[in-house]
């Protein structure tokens, strides 16, 4: 089975643009959860997403928002980029039976945004 | 509020010898517990989770984990570390069937030849 596929792998913005980052779950896996890790402040939850909608969200501001497609790929957009965005964007997908809380998660290798 | 905390941003360890992470967590209700290890250029990778059943728990690569809840502990070892152990270590908490999951900040774990 493929594992989590996540693109572009690398990706140099400056500030103020948008960028959309990409997230291919495993095969037969509804949910979708995105995570943000920075030296600073570790993991951080962004949000999940389940057949389709928002199942939760974490303390980010609305310039942070996903979306899942029929096939349960998922989205990441930030727009307005500030300096701080800078950070390895992670994905992970799981059943969805239960929730971040206790599904097992498979992450994907991650997305680096630099924001110049 | 659920926490975490990981004792240790770096841990240095020979070839050979026991590996231990320490996790200490704060949880209103019982938890699910998770240790997560990240190789360079890598997502994360589940080692071991513990969902209330037996409180050793036994993970992928040799590693094991033992919840204590008097102690609010649930510390990661491994009898001889091998260099390919060379990763950084995350620790988890979240409530049973929750919607939240709380990472601490995680533990580089160094082998020496």
């Amino acid at each position: 089975k493929a594992g989590v596929t996540q693109t572009p792998r690398y990706l140099i913005k400056t500030r103020g643009q948008q960028v959309t980052l990409s997230c291919s779950p495993i095969s037969g896996h509804r949910s979708v959860s995105w995570y943000q890790q920075t030296p600073g402040q570790g993991l951080q939850f962004l949000f999940e997403y389940f057949s389709e909608t928002q199942r939760n969200k974490g303390n980010f501001p609305g310039r942070f928002s996903g979306r899942q497609f029929s096939n349960s790929r998922s989205e990441m957009n930030v727009s307005t980029l500030e300096l701080g965005d800078s950070a390895l964007y992670l994905c992970a997908s799981s059943t969805g039976t239960s929730g971040v809380g206790s599904d097992t998660q498979y992450f994907g290798p991650g997305t680096r945004l630099t924001v110049l | 509020a659920q926490s975490v905390t990981q004792l240790g941003s770096h841990v240095s360890v020979s070839e050979g010898a026991l590996v231990l992470l320490r996790c200490n967590y704060s949880s209103s209700v019982p938890p699910y517990l998770f240790w997560y290890v990240q190789y360079p250029n890598q997502g994360l990778q589940l080692l071991l989770k513990y969902t209330s059943a037996a409180t050793l728990v036994k993970g992928i690569n040799g590693f094991e984990a033992e919840f204590k809840k008097s102690e609010t502990s649930f510390h990661l070892t491994k009898p001889s570390a091998h260099m390919s152990d060379a990763a950084e270590y995350f620790c988890a908490v979240s409530e049973a069937q929750g919607d939240k999951i709380i990472f601490g900040k995680g533990t580089r774990l160094h082998i020496l030849p």
